[in-house]
Parts: structure tokens; C-alpha cells; sequence
């Protein structure tokens, strides 16, 4: 178990340029999940895959971004035409499908700190 | 939309004394889950409840569902410095979609 992996660890970007962070799952792992996290808040969900497929967009989120996982395994959150209030902490998570977990246990990386100047 | 909120929001306790947090949905929960973010760090899991009225333990940590599934709460007897962290709950609406809404933590100081 090598943990799910994000990269980069932190974006420093000026308000207008896009940005794309990458997310590696545990293997085996159907599930993946894009959350948003400010300071001394809890995390935001912005969506989820099964496999491929993208499941939930949250209604809150702006067309700028967008999220894909074009193979089941890996996925990109990109943000297009940054703003100040898209700074953030970019948390993926992934869990297991029921055949091999008891629950809907989230395990998560350590996520991408975004800095939009 | 579904919301999630938790009280307190901020708890400092003196090393020993029990902590408790509450947390509450504006829906019925098909289930509720709880981690721990340690500063710095990001959400682990503790544990996840499904069944109304359901209670758990984990060494010094209780986890109890609500009988309506919408409220849930984690109690910790005799914190320690270890304790220190947010303590996030999280429900699914629905079963089999899994989708999970966050609450607004609790964020757990331990006096020494």
C-alpha cells in the first residue's frame, strides 16, 4: 500500500493562468475523489469518479474546472483562468470497491496547496 | 443541499479531562464516517457507523448514530496529547452513491 499520491505538493500561480494537479490513487482503488480545503474549514467536496466515470460534480463549482480520469486510474483536476479565491489545499482521496473493503473507508493524499497571487 | 455541522467548533481540554463532539445533518444519512486531521496533515479515517442507534468503541474513542440517522457524536474519555487535531464527521445521503459531505470539524486542543 503505497498511499495515493499527489502532485505537486504546493502551486504558486498568478490570478488568470491555468493549473493542473495530478492525483494517483491506491491501486485497486475504483473510487476517487476531488475535495477543497481552506483554513479552519472542513473539506469542500468537488467531485468523484467510479472508474472513468465522473459520478458527482458539486453544483458550487465554476465551470473552470474541471476533473478527469481518462483510464480508472490516475486522475487531473485542472483550473482554468485562476483566481485569488481558488487558493486552497487540493485534497484527493480514494476507496476501495465493497468486494475488497467492509466499508467506504477514504484514504487521502496530502494534497496540493494552491496559491493563486 | 445537504449540510453538515459540528459543535463545538473549537474545544481545549486539560489532559485527562473527556472531550465530546456533535455532529449534525440537515438529511437522513445512509451512513457517517469520522477522521482526524492532525495539524498539518490531512483527514485520516477512524471509523464508519451505518446502522441507526449504532455505537462503537475504539479504545478511549465512542462513536454513537443517532436513532433518525441524522446526528452523531465522538466522545473521547481521558484525552491525551495525542488527541490534538480536528475532528471532522462525514454522511453519505444515499446508499450506493458515495457522495460524502464533510461537517466543520471540531479542533481539539489538549492542556499538558
Amino acid at each position: 500500500d503505497t498511499g495515493v499520491s499527489q502532485n505537486p505538493r504546493h502551486k504558486i500561480t498568478k490570478r488568470g493562468q491555468n493549473v493542473t494537479f495530478r492525483c494517483d490513487p491506491i491501486s485497486e482503488h475504483n473510487r476517487l475523489y476531488w475535495y477543497r480545503q481552506t483554513l479552519g474549514q472542513g473539506p469542500e467536496f468537488l467531485t468523484y469518479f467510479q472508474n472513468e466515470a465522473q459520478l458527482e460534480k458539486s453544483r458550487l463549482l465554476s465551470d473552470r474546472f474541471s476533473a478527469e480520469r481518462p483510464k480508472g486510474s490516475f486522475s487531473t483536476l485542472e483550473i482554468q483562468r485562476t483566481e485569488q479565491g481558488d487558493s486552497a489545499m487540493y485534497l484527493c482521496a480514494s476507496s476501495a470497491p465493497p468486494w475488497i473493503a467492509t466499508n467506504e473507508k477514504l484514504f487521502f493524499g496530502s494534497g496540493t496547496q494552491l496559491s493563486v497571487l | 443541499g445537504q449540510q453538515v455541522m459540528q459543535i463545538p467548533q473549537y474545544q481545549h481540554v486539560q489532559e485527562g479531562e473527556d472531550f465530546t463532539t456533535y455532529c449534525n445533518s440537515s438529511t437522513t444519512l445512509s451512513n457517517i464516517q469520522w477522521y482526524k486531521q492532525r495539524p498539518g496533515g490531512h483527514p485520516v479515517f477512524l471509523i464508519q457507523l451505518v446502522k441507526s442507534g449504532e455505537v462503537k468503541k475504539q479504545k478511549r474513542l465512542t462513536f454513537q448514530f443517532g436513532e433518525a440517522k441524522k446526528n452523531s457524536s465522538l466522545h473521547i474519555t481521558a484525552t491525551q496529547t495525542t488527541d490534538v487535531g480536528t475532528y471532522f464527521c462525514a454522511g453519505s445521503r444515499t446508499s450506493g452513491t458515495y457522495k460524502y459531505i464533510f461537517g466543520t470539524g471540531t479542533r481539539l486542543k489538549v492542556l499538558a
